[in-house]
């Protein structure tokens, strides 16, 4: 039961353009969104995040959009650059009602590859 | 800066093995978690713990075992290690309160052959 789903395995981008990565979940309990990204050979690292009250969040070049009656995030990387390329995760977590824990629940990865 | 410290960058061990892989975390936070990250199939969680002596079953616990003894080490057990568990596996804590992000290790790549 993939709560969180990232369907394209990879995204292969030219430098200074735009990259989406796309993202959908399935519980509605969810509300606090994150992605991470992650090198070969390095734990992931937090990149933004966006809570289920807001539909976009912005840092930098990197945006988060959230579209809640589609259950469906996205983030994008304007512009691409080189050394962006890395694995990209989404995650969830349910706040509201949920355990003190903090577990988060990770989508599959998406590779993105920005090209020179 | 805060820290999350696995022990070994990488693994080589043999069937039928026990296995410990550890981890520290020097930011005095209460939850910890060990994931396993396999290609097409993301971040699956093992195991976590929300303090001391305690501990919850993930999402694919069996095959694995955990141990908190102190605050800041969460120790991942393979009590009987397989090929199928060839993986990368991560380390991550996090605090109380409102922070829901975590702070992983650098992970560790073990082979089982």
């Amino acid at each position: 039961d993939q709560q969180v789903k990232q369907n394209s395995p990879s995204l292969s981008v030219q430098e200074g353009r735009i990259s989406i990565l796309n993202c959908d979940y399935t519980n509605s309990m969810f509300d606090y969104f994150l992605w991470y990204k992650k090198y070969p050979a390095e734990g992931p690292t937090f990149l933004i995040s966006i809570s289920s009250i807001k539909d976009k969040n912005e840092d930098g070049r990197f945006t988060v959009f959230l579209n809640k009656s589609a259950k469906h995030l996205s983030l994008h990387i304007v512009p691409s650059q080189p050394g962006d390329s890395a694995v990209y995760f989404c995650a969830a977590i349910q706040r509201a009602g949920g355990t003190s824990y903090g577990k988060l629940t990770f989508g599959q990865g998406t590779i993105l590859t920005v090209h020179p | 800066d805060v820290k999350v410290t696995q022990s070994s960058r990488y693994l080589v061990k043999r069937t039928g093995e026990k296995v410990f892989l550890e981890c520290v975390q020097d930011m005095d936070h209460e939850n910890m978690f060990w994931y396993r990250q396999d290609p097409g199939l993301g971040l699956r969680l093992i195991y976590f713990s929300y303090d001391v002596k305690m501990k919850e079953k993930g999402d694919i616990p069996e095959g694995y075992s955990v141990s908190r003894e102190k605050k800041e080490r969460f120790s991942l057990i393979l009590e009987s290690a397989s090929t199928n568990q060839t993986s990368m596996y991560l380390c991550a804590s996090r605090g109380g309160g409102r922070i829901y992000g975590y702070t992983f290790g650098s992970g560790t790549r073990l082979t089982v052959v």
